[in-house]
């Protein structure tokens, strides 16, 4: 079955401090994305990261890294040095198969609070 | 380099009518994605647009339809509107399926309300 899971509904971290969020997918094809989006309360989804099957480092951008384990088919996100903007949803998605189309299946998010 | 557009950002509606959302996709780009987001159920795909047709789709009901037209922009229809139908409703724009292309954007939604 394709899907993906995030266990942790809410997390706290203390600014300036770094944070793991947990995403765990299943899919069956050898070929597909991993990417990370955060959704502030204005509902907007931004894209933070990308990370392809075939991909042999873990993909970074600025703050943000993603874990990459493939045989234990997670997709973890590190964001460095929390900032208080940080604080929104953050949603794991998986494009199942990069060989039909755009389709993306989204985990049920976790909510990050940033403590100042 | 605008980025998505989806109109109108907020609309209300009582049941039984219809409505029609829009979605104008980064210049280039030919896949069109929708999403719909409710506290309950999350984010769940609705159907994918590419080159005027869809190429896949969810499991919504048939009052869910869309089309694409040939600069790329694509509006989506819900017929006989529901109570459930309530929700933030997001389109996701990028290149094509491709290996090499994959990031999707998304625009900021429009949140409908049914009355």
């Amino acid at each position: 079955a394709q899907k993906i899971t995030q266990t942790q509904p809410g997390m706290f971290v203390q600014e300036k401090e770094a944070v793991t969020l947990d995403c765990t997918y299943d899919t069956s094809d050898p070929s597909y994305g991993l990417f990370w989006y955060k959704q502030p309360s204005s509902g907007e989804m931004i894209f933070l990261i990308y990370q392809g099957s075939y991909d042999q480092q873990n993909a970074t951008e600025g703050r943000y890294s993603l874990n990459f384990q493939k045989a234990r088919k997670s997709a973890n996100l590190v964001i460095s040095a929390s900032q208080l903007g940080d604080s929104a949803m953050y949603f794991c998605a998986m494009r199942p198969s990069l060989n039909q189309g755009g389709k993306l299946i989204f985990g049920q998010g976790t909510e990050l609070s940033v403590k100042p | 380099k605008a980025g998505v557009t989806q109109t109108p950002r907020y609309l209300i509606k009582t049941r039984g009518q219809q409505v029609t959302l829009s979605c104008s996709p980064i210049s280039g780009h030919r896949s069109v994605s929708w999403y719909q987001q409710t506290p309950g159920q999350g984010l769940q795909f609705l159907f994918e647009y590419f080159s005027e047709t869809q190429r896949n789709k969810g499991n919504f009901p048939g009052r869910f339809s869309g089309r694409q037209f040939s600069n790329s922009r694509s509006e989506m229809n819900v017929s006989t509107l529901e109570l459930g139908d309530s929700a933030l409703y997001l389109c996701a724009s990028s290149l094509a399926g491709d290996r090499g292309n994959t990031e999707a954007f998304f625009g900021q939604g429009t949140r409908l309300t049914v009355v």
